[in-house]
Formats: C-alpha cells, sequence, structure tokens
C-alpha cells in the first residue's frame, strides 16, 4: 500500500483565492482525520469522518473552511478565500476504527503559503 | 474536550543517556495513548503505543509508561543515537478504536548532543 496521498505537496496563493487539498486514504481504512500544524498551535484536528460521514467539525476554524467526502477513496478540505493566516502543514490522516486501534497514519502533509 | 500538556517543550541530551518526556491528559475516558516522531519536512510516524489496561509497554530502546490514576503518560528513550534527534508528539484518544480523532500535546524537541 502506498500509506496516505496527499496533493499537492506545496502550494503558494494569493490572499483571497479558493484553494483545495486532496487526500486519499489507505485502502480499508474507515475513518480520514484532517489537520492543521503551526509552530503557534501545533497540530490541530480539524475535521473528521467515519465510514465517510463528517462526525465532528468542531475544529474547523471558520466558515471559510469546508470539508468533503464523496466515497471511501478521497476526500477534500477547501478554503475559500484563503487569508495568510490559514499559511500550515495540512496533514489527512487515516485509521481502521473499529478493530481496536492499530495507529493513525499520516500523510506527507501539504504545505500551503498564503501570501 | 481532551487537553493534552506535554513536557519539556525541548530536551537536550548527550548521546548514550536517556531521555524522558511527559504528559498529562485531562479526560478520564481517554484510552489510547500514541506517541508520534517528527522529522523536519517529514510527517509524524507511529513508533509505539499503549491502551489503558496496560502499565508500561517496552519496544528496543523505547518504552512507555502510564499512570491512569494520575492522568499522566511518559516516553523513556534508552541508550539515545543521533537519529533519535526529532519532535516528539503524545497524544490521546477516547474511543481508543482510531474513531474519534487524537488531541496532541505541544512536542518535545529532543537534540541528542555528539
Amino acid at each position: 500500500d502506498a500509506g496516505v496521498i496527499q496533493s499537492p505537496r506545496h502550494e503558494v496563493t494569493e490572499m483571497g483565492q479558493e484553494v483545495t487539498l486532496r487526500c486519499k486514504p489507505i485502502s480499508g481504512h474507515n475513518s480520514l482525520f484532517w489537520y492543521r500544524q503551526t509552530m503557534m498551535r501545533g497540530l490541530e484536528l480539524l475535521i473528521y469522518f467515519n465510514n465517510n460521514v463528517p462526525i465532528d467539525d468542531s475544529g474547523m476554524p471558520e466558515d471559510r473552511f469546508s470539508a468533503k467526502m464523496p466515497n471511501a477513496s478521497f476526500s477534500t478540505l477547501k478554503i475559500q478565500p484563503s487569508e495568510p493566516r490559514d499559511s500550515a502543514v495540512y496533514f489527512c490522516a487515516s485509521s481502521l476504527a473499529g478493530t481496536g486501534g492499530y495507529g493513525y497514519t499520516f500523510g506527507s502533509g501539504t504545505r500551503l503559503t498564503v501570501v | 474536550g481532551e487537553n493534552v500538556e506535554q513536557h519539556p517543550s525541548t530536551l537536550s541530551v548527550q548521546e548514550g543517556d536517556s531521555a524522558v518526556i511527559k504528559c498529562t491528559y485531562s479526560d478520564s475516558a481517554s484510552n489510547y495513548f500514541p506517541w508520534y516522531k517528527q522529522e523536519l519536512g517529514k510527517r509524524p510516524q507511529l513508533i509505539i503505543d499503549i491502551r489503558s489496561n496496560v502499565g508500561e509497554k517496552k519496544d528496543q530502546r523505547i518504552a512507555v509508561t502510564l499512570n491512569k490514576t494520575a492522568k499522566h503518560f511518559s516516553l523513556h528513550i534508552t541508550e539515545t543515537q543521533p537519529e533519535d534527534s526529532a519532535v516528539y508528539f503524545c497524544a490521546a484518544e477516547v474511543s481508543g478504536g482510531g474513531a474519534d480523532g487524537l488531541t496532541f500535546g505541544k512536542g518535545t524537541h529532543l537534540i541528542i548532543q555528539p
């Protein structure tokens, strides 16, 4: 298995533009998580899905952020409009829930820079 | 919600010595506690985890201990090597089943001095 795959690896965009981050979880995993990492706030859970259904989006900072999981093998995190304070590394992680857990596996992340 | 505190934020040890990183959590319902290692520019990678029905777990030079009564858990690295230099994160999860997401500590930057 190729692991959790995220794209793009780097994204530089201008303030006000729409940004879409993509994630492909490990095949067979049924839970997917979006995290944001900054020096100031560390690793924050933004939203997570179980069996493609959003369970908790209380970590999403503002209405400018939205996430979808249309099927078991794909999820997107969208920021519209983007702002400089959204600059961070965004990680997607997946897990096999309900079996006692084998740990969360992280993707390589998307480094977002909003100028 | 859960809150995880991690100490110290930076730890410098001589190569060959031991390193200990400590975490406390607030939600007594938490029952899964993983530790992640993150090298510069890389993803967090799971190095060891422990569940609430176990007090200690060991994997070669790495061990984790859990005190549920006091709500704290610790990472112990013995015989440290240069490749152990990284940022280490502790985390806690309530369900223990991989379904609820992890709450992370702020991380410890471990520096191994040659």
